[in-house]
């Protein structure tokens, strides 16, 4: 089945350490994203790729990091620079030029203790 | 700056309601608009797109939005919501690169 897969599903970690986040897709899509959901937030682009080694700073990048260095994955750092990592994270593709809609994966909740 | 914006941040309706949720983008040049619906603890799903041509746009079960350039808006509607309605509603926007969300609309519809 094509998809996105994001894993894991819940994850834990102390402050001050290094967290990173799985998102491979299997659509054959250009163009990758990365959010971050928080109640009455909606979802916050963190970045963002459209083709493999380039990407770009969403609209709330500080602390996080990404690569880019398959199509198909896009992992996503919380470094312990990030002062409230403790959100939903939702990894999506779509095709490009940008004229499809984008497909999400199931999410990754990150707690930070 | 390519932004959207959702006026309503939570509607509670009754069964039969109608339903319009507003939406206003902010983005200089082509736009792609879209409604995703987040049922609870389920992926977000597309309800509809709008990429060109007629500006009323039907989706999924039943709602319909339209896009209204001269007032930067495409608003979600449904004349007639059920209680399987509720879920929590994002409007987006997409660019050639950026696809932007807005900050969601949770709907309680009440039996």
């Amino acid at each position: 089945d094509g998809g996105i897969t994001q894993s894991p599903k819940y994850l834990f970690r102390k402050e001050g350490q290094n967290v990173t986040l799985s998102c491979e897709q299997n659509l054959n899509h250009d163009a990758m994203y990365w959010y971050r959901q928080d109640p009455g937030q909606g979802l916050r682009l963190i970045y963002y790729s459209q083709i493999v080694n380039d990407f770009q700073k969403g609209d709330i990048a500080e602390g996080y990091s990404v690569s880019r260095e398959k199509k198909e994955s896009f992992p996503l750092t919380v470094t312990s620079a990030q002062k409230n990592p403790t959100a939903f994270y939702l990894c999506a593709s779509r095709a490009m030029p940008g004229q499809l809609e984008a497909f999400f994966g199931q999410g990754t909740r990150l707690t930070v203790v | 700056a390519q932004s959207v914006s959702q006026h309503n941040h939570h509607v509670i309706l009754s069964e039969a309601a109608s339903l319009e949720l507003g939406c206003n983008y902010s983005y200089g040049g082509t736009v792609n608009l879209f409604w995703y619906v987040q049922y609870p603890g389920q992926h977000l799903q597309l309800l509809l797109k709008y990429f060109s041509g007629d500006p009323l746009v039907k989706g999924i079960k039943g709602f319909e939005a339209e896009f209204i350039k001269s007032k930067f808006s495409f608003n979600l509607r449904k004349p007639s919501v059920q209680w399987s309605d509720t879920a929590e509603y994002f409007c987006a926007v997409a660019g050639f690169q950026k696809l932007v969300f807005g900050t969601g609309t949770r709907l309680l519809v009440s039996p």
